[in-house]
């Protein structure tokens, strides 16, 4: 299997900006995706990297740098809603996702 | 709207008993996966089929098994249920097996094993 990792927990205020990094491992690297999961909810699609670099969208942003095995997402102008867990998931040379545990995200008032 | 269904939306669920997971989505994908989610674990992969009649095994295949007769549908069968099998279960599916295609997940099964 692959190893990742993330944090397992973070808190920030309404507003402010957050980054969650995840580092990884792989046998073969087909891209880096990031999935918004909120609580009793099924996973959903907010990033894909497979370059080197920054992919901007919206008040979300991921980031890649392959030489290092590192991503992380940026989300910016904290809302409320915001508050879920995300997961880093890597696609290996077989083009199978491996998931992180995933970090909840806590936004406060 | 377009998507993944799965039935049922949960399930309790005697040690030893056969179970069968729905999955149907109709967006014509070629893909489709089954994930467990379990605390602390994150989603790991079960089985995949990367087009309709043929499968794959995942991280975690022992104690299940799949079948993919069409292009909509990927059942996911508990030949004899464990109380390790408790856990959430997704199907998700991609228009392809490969490439930088997105993988859409389904809504899960939330399945224990008493």
């Amino acid at each position: 299997g692959q190893n990742i990792d993330q944090p397992t927990e973070m808190t920030a205020t309404e507003g402010a900006i957050v980054q969650i990094n995840c580092t990884y491992q792989t046998s073969g690297f087909n891209g880096l995706f990031w999935y918004q999961q909120h609580a009793g909810e099924a996973p959903t699609f907010l990033s894909y990297n497979v370059l080197d670099g920054l992919e901007e969208k919206g008040r979300f942003s991921s980031f890649l740098s392959r030489s290092k095995g590192y991503s992380y997402l940026l989300l910016k102008e904290l809302q409320m809603k915001d508050s879920a867990s995300y997961l880093c998931a890597v696609r290996d040379g077989d083009y199978k996702l491996s998931f992180g545990a995933g970090t909840t995200v806590t936004v406060r008032a | 709207i377009a998507g993944i269904t799965q039935a049922p939306t949960s399930q309790i669920l005697a040690a030893g008993r056969r179970m069968t997971l729905r999955c149907t989505q109709d967006m014509r994908h070629n893909a489709m996966y089954w994930y467990r989610q379990d605390l602390g674990l994150g989603l790991r992969l079960i089985h995949y089929s990367n087009t309709a009649g043929t499968t794959g095994k995942g991280e975690v295949p022992d104690g299940y098994s799949v079948s993919r007769a069409n292009t909509d549908d990927f059942p996911l069968t508990l030949a004899s249920a464990v109380p390790s099998q408790t856990s959430v279960y997704f199907c998700a599916s991609s228009d392809s097996g490969g490439g930088g295609d997105t993988q859409y997940f389904g809504p899960g099964t939330r399945l224990t094993v008493l």
